[in-house]
């Protein structure tokens, strides 16, 4: 299917254990993005990607850990999770930049920390 | 840093009522300013988007101007529907900030028959 897909849609976890959330678009965009919509905070981003190999922290990194061997999939790993990393997670992707061209988003996956 | 500011929710409509939800930046330099729009369930899309000072944006009968004396992108509807009920969030990004998106709160928009 075209465009940008996350998986799992819907996660419940327990505090400590490791999860991977994956995130993969099929439009070769260069920049990549991961979020997280908390109630009151509206979107906070955790890390970006503006090609393969090339990763760098946003404004909540910590606890987070992101790789991007392939253009096309940017996974995102929770190390030990915490119940404060209970919220929607959302990928998003764009050619270029975002000054001229929009940002698609996945469907987001919705991660409990139990 | 760069901040958006938008108005509290939920906001609460009937059909055909006037929509309109402010918001405010903080950034330097010329940031563009982006609506995007979440449906129930969904993730977000882009609304409309404007580039520069005195632009104006519009899509599906919402409109939003740039006003940078004001640092201002409100966002405007005439004549709202049922199916306009969804969470609407004011964003800016910068070329020297890299390109990543600021988001406001988001609005909670619901539009009753």
């Amino acid at each position: 299917d075209a465009g940008i897909t996350q998986s799992p849609r819907y996660k419940i976890t327990e505090t400590g254990r490791q999860v991977t959330l994956m995130c993969h678009q099929t439009w070769s965009h260069s920049y990549m993005f991961w979020y997280r919509q908390d109630l009151g905070h509206g979107l906070r981003l955790i890390y970006y990607s503006a090609a393969a190999d090339i990763t760098d922290k946003g404004e909540v990194p910590d606890g987070y850990v992101v790789s991007r061997s392939k253009t096309e999939n940017f996974p995102l790993t929770l190390e030990s999770a915490t119940r404060s990393q209970t919220s929607v997670y959302f990928c998003a992707s764009s050619e270029l930049d975002l000054l001229n061209t929009e940002a698609f988003f996945g469907q987001g996956t919705r991660l409990t920390v139990v | 840093g760069d901040s958006v500011t938008q108005m509290e929710g939920p906001v609460t409509l009937s059909e055909e009522a006037f929509l309109t939800i402010n918001c405010t930046y903080t950034a330097t330099g010329y940031p563009s300013l982006f609506w995007y729009v979440q449906y129930p369930g969904e993730g977000l899309q882009l609304l409309l988007k404007a580039t520069k000072a005195d632009d104006k944006g519009s899509n599906k009968g919402f409109e939003a101007t740039y006003r940078k004396e004001t640092t201002s992108f409100h966002l405007e509807k005439g004549s709202v529907q049922v199916s306009d009920s969804a969470v609407y969030f004011c964003a800016l990004s910068r070329r020297s900030n890299d390109y990543k998106l600021s988001f406001g709160a988001g609005t909670t928009v619901t539009v009753r028959a």
